[in-house]
């Protein structure tokens, strides 16, 4: 059962347009981390967020938590090519790493 | 945030054979975590490696297949017994950190593995 679940799986997309990652699920989640993973290496935290409705900013990269701490998204402005990678999103049910689950990832493609 | 280092970066080994897998911190951490990820595919956690006792491991996955040591809090290995294709991977190992133990990981540049 995929607890976590990403949409769209894949994206293709033209530099400088914009873009949004969308992660859900019926559970509610302590914390919701966003992780970009590029060829060859390790997943890399991009954001943690932690309290229902939160927004952060990174940048060009917007992330919300949903009210209900059940969902998330992911907001790209201007995509550039070095944007490209697997997006995914974690979910912490408690403060241990033994209950995280790791949605199946969304692949984008920035083209120039 | 916690720098993690592994070794190796990525090895093809014939099957029927064992490759052990190390995970170094550059902090103490009180837990390291072992994680698959098939090609294409996303994490799948193997076990939790605690320092002074056994691992404990997710359905799915069995000591003897993939034993984990823990001898300090800045070290652990996995092995991946007796390979076959189907364990062809990239193996991560991770650590918790974060302000107030907030469940947030970081990773390790991962083992790519493949099993001929």
């Amino acid at each position: 059962t995929q607890l976590l679940e990403q949409s769209p799986q894949f994206l293709s997309i033209q530099e400088g347009e914009n873009l949004t990652v969308y992660c859900n699920s019926s559970s509610v989640f302590s914390s919701l981390q966003w992780y970009r993973q590029e060829p060859g290496e390790g997943p890399v935290l991009l954001v943690t967020v932690v309290t229902g409705g939160e927004v952060k900013k990174l940048k060009r990269l917007t992330f919300q938590f949903g009210d209900a701490r059940k969902d998330s998204s992911l907001h790209i402005t201007a995509a550039q090519p070095g944007d490209t990678g697997l997006y995914l999103c974690a979910g912490a049910r408690g403060n241990y790493g033994q209950n995280f689950v790791f949605g199946p990832g969304t692949r984008l493609s920035v083209l120039p | 945030s916690a720098v993690i280092s592994q070794k190796p970066s990525r090895d093809i080994c014939q099957r029927g054979t064992s490759l052990t897998i190390q995970c170094q911190v550059d902090s103490q951490v009180t837990m390291m975590f072992w994680y698959r990820q098939q090609p294409g595919q996303s994490l799948t956690l193997i076990a939790t490696a605690n320092q002074g006792s056994e691992a404990t491991y997710e359905s799915g996955f069995v000591i003897d297949k993939f034993p984990i040591s823990r001898p300090n809090l800045t070290f652990s290995t996995l092995t991946v017994s007796n390979m076959s294709p189907e364990d062809s991977s990239i193996y991560l190992c991770s650590v918790e950190g974060g302000s107030n133990g907030r469940g947030t990981q970081y990773f390790g540049p991962g083992t790519r593995l493949t099993v001929l």
